[in-house]
């Protein structure tokens, strides 16, 4: 079945960078966006980017650019979310998750990873 | 562009309906049909229910129902099952670059 597994929890200080891995099985890593969404405790979900694990291609919200770089590795079917110059207001879970469908139009995501808790604490 | 606007919570006793709105602009859910709602329960990842406004992906119970009326889409839970105890997301696209996609502010349900 489609897996996706993520690293596991990290903690970093200010300032510092972090870098989560979301390991894919069960289905041709080349054909599906894969995003990131994080989720501050408490709060609602938050919209980081999408990978084109086929091309590399990606898209980051405006307040993120610069900061937020997502890669792949297409040999593992392994893709990566860093974030750079943490923190405290980065502390979250972060998840990524397969789009639902392998077709231009799909802006829905299904599944999702486990979740990989970043805390920012000096 | 500020996230979608949802009620902070909802209740209803087992069997009865609730819905859930979840209210953006002519940016997002008025212009497009590519809203979708996910359910969270504590601890773990979500879960798509509802996608493209109306539709349920495989496994998704019957129960769940989704409309869009202009700017405000909606969830519908019928017949409603401690199960469904959690929080619910609405998430939309918007076909701006500098912000592709928005989610909602979250619902919790609470069954009675």
């Amino acid at each position: 079945q489609v897996q996706l597994v993520q690293s596991g929890a990290e903690v970093k200080k200010p300032g510092a960078s972090v870098r989560v891995s979301c390991k894919t099985s069960g289905y041709p890593f080349i054909d599906y966006y894969l995003h990131w969404v994080r989720q501050a405790p408490g709060q609602g979900l938050e919209w980081l980017g999408w990978i084109n694990p086929n091309s590399g291609d990606t898209n980051c919200p405006e307040k993120f650019q610069g900061r937020v770089t997502m890669t792949r590795d297409t040999s593992i079917d392994t893709a990566y979310m860093e974030m750079s110059s943490l923190t405290s207001d980065d502390t979250a879970v972060y998840y990524c998750a397969r789009e639902g469908l392998a077709e231009p139009d799909c802006n829905w995501f299904d599944p999702w990873g486990q979740g990989t808790l970043v805390t920012v604490s000096s | 562009q500020s996230a979608l606007t949802q009620p902070a919570s909802v209740s209803g006793s087992p069997g009865q309906s609730i819905t859930i709105s979840c209210t953006g602009t002519t940016s997002d859910i008025g212009t497009y049909n590519y809203v979708s709602w996910y359910q969270q329960h504590p601890g773990k990842a979500p879960k798509v229910i509802i996608y493209d406004v109306t539709n349920r992906p495989s496994g998704i119970s019957n129960r769940f129902s989704g409309s869009k009326s202009g700017n405000t889409a909606s969830l519908t839970i019928s017949g409603l099952q401690t199960e469904d105890e959690g929080d619910y997301y609405c998430h939309s696209y918007t076909g701006t670059n500098t912000l592709l996609y928005v989610f909602g502010t979250g619902t919790k349900v609470t069954v009675l």
